[in-house]
Formats: structure tokens, C-alpha cells, sequence
């Protein structure tokens, strides 16, 4: 089974701090995502990696950005943590035009 | 705007009825659908594919059709069961990424 985890389950963060979100896939997927999911949105997603140390913005960039140094991991930064950027988030990963597979999300919130 | 939509946001079935769930698409080019499931405090899953050379896909207990003509796709799921409670979502897998809608949330009532 593909094996998408992320970090942290739940994280309380101040405003103005630097935030770093962890996801690791053990499948050796070419495509990683970050998705952000709000109530009545859905998912919308906010950058993706097609290869190590390659990234691509999503429909929601801002006030982001990601680092992929190594194949199977794939990190999220907030640069400096805002209260809309309380949220869930979701990663997941996928072989080249596969099935993307998702974590189980990281809680964050922003105070 | 928004290229996939779901029509309702909420649906309410008895245990042991079957289940529709709807989702509209806007790009005709689309070739490539997934329904995931989403059940509180995970991730979605994913549950059945289809590719528009096919008009209808199997697979254990769920079925989707694909109606290229209108633009629509839906999930039945048959003999639904209280597991089957969850969020469910259409995606259109493009190239590079999935496009969401934004989701049906289904209820079993016992």
C-alpha cells in the first residue's frame, strides 16, 4: 500500500512565525502536492513538485512556498504565519499521470 | 471558476437503499475522473477511476457512470452501509494536477 505521512496531526502556531509542514511518501512517486482544505472550498492546491528540486505553483501560492531535496519528501514553509492560513492540509503524492494518494492531514491553526 | 461541481452537498439515506452522488464538469476535454472518499480525520481515498472511453466502471459495491454528452459523472453506491458515511469527491485528473469539487456529505441513517 502507498504510504503518504504527514508530520504533525495537529499544530497551533503564532502569527508572524515561520511554519514548516513535513510529508514523506515511500513509493517513489514522481509528483508530490500540497493542498489546502477549507469548509465549502474543497481542495485547492497550493504548489506541486513534478521532480526533485522542480516546483510548480498551484491556484493558491501566496504567502507560501515548498522545498523538495529529496525524492520521497516534500515540505511546505510559511513564511510568516498569517490566521487565514488556518487551515487544513492535506499532501499526497502520485507516479507520473497516476492516482494521487493523499496523508491524513495536518490541523493547523494560526492564533 | 470552478471546472467540477457537485450538485448537492449533503445526502441522507437509510441504511441497506442505494446511493447516487452527482458531479458536473465543464471541460470537455477532460479524460480522466476519480471519486475519493473522505472520512473525518483522514485524507481522501481513493475509491473508483474512469477514463472517458468508457461510459461505466465497476468495482466492489460502487459503480460510476460517466455521461460525456452532458458533462456529468456520479458514484452509486449500492446497499449503503454506516461505513459508507464519509465526504465524498469528484476530481478531474489533469496533467499535472486534480481538480476538486467541493464535496457531498453522506449520512446512513440506521
Amino acid at each position: 500500500d502507498v504510504k503518504v505521512t504527514q508530520s504533525s496531526r495537529y499544530l497551533v502556531k503564532r502569527t508572524g512565525e515561520k511554519v514548516f509542514l513535513e510529508c514523506v511518501q515511500d513509493m517513489d512517486h514522481e509528483n508530490m502536492f500540497w493542498y489546502r482544505q477549507d469548509p465549502g472550498l474543497g481542495l485547492r492546491l497550493i504548489y506541486f513538485s513534478y521532480d526533485v528540486k522542480m516546483k510548480e505553483k498551484g491556484d493558491i501560492p501566496e504567502g507560501y512556498s515548498v522545498s523538495r531535496e529529496k525524492k520521497e519528501r516534500f515540505s511546505l514553509i510559511l513564511e510568516s504565519a498569517s490566521t487565514n492560513q488556518t487551515s487544513m492540509y492535506l499532501c499526497a503524492s502520485r507516479p507520473a499521470r497516476g492516482t494521487q494518494h493523499f496523508g491524513d492531514g495536518t490541523r493547523l491553526s494560526i492564533l | 471558476g470552478e471546472s467540477v461541481g457537485l450538485h448537492l452537498p449533503t445526502l441522507s439515506v437509510q441504511e441497506g437503499d442505494n446511493s447516487i452522488i452527482n458531479c458536473a464538469y465543464s471541460n470537455s476535454a477532460s479524460d480522466y475522473f476519480i471519486w475519493y472518499k473522505q472520512e473525518s480525520g483522514k485524507g481522501p481515498q481513493f475509491i473508483i477511476d474512469i477514463r472517458s472511453n468508457m461510459d461505466k466502471r465497476q468495482g466492489q459495491r460502487v459503480t460510476v457512470l460517466l455521461n460525456k454528452t452532458v458533462k456529468h459523472l456520479s458514484l452509486q453506491i449500492a446497499a449503503t452501509q454506516p461505513g459508507d458515511s464519509a465526504v465524498y469527491f469528484c476530481a478531474e485528473n489533469g496533467a499535472y494536477k486534480l481538480s476538486f469539487g467541493a464535496g457531498t456529505t453522506v449520512t446512513v441513517r440506521a
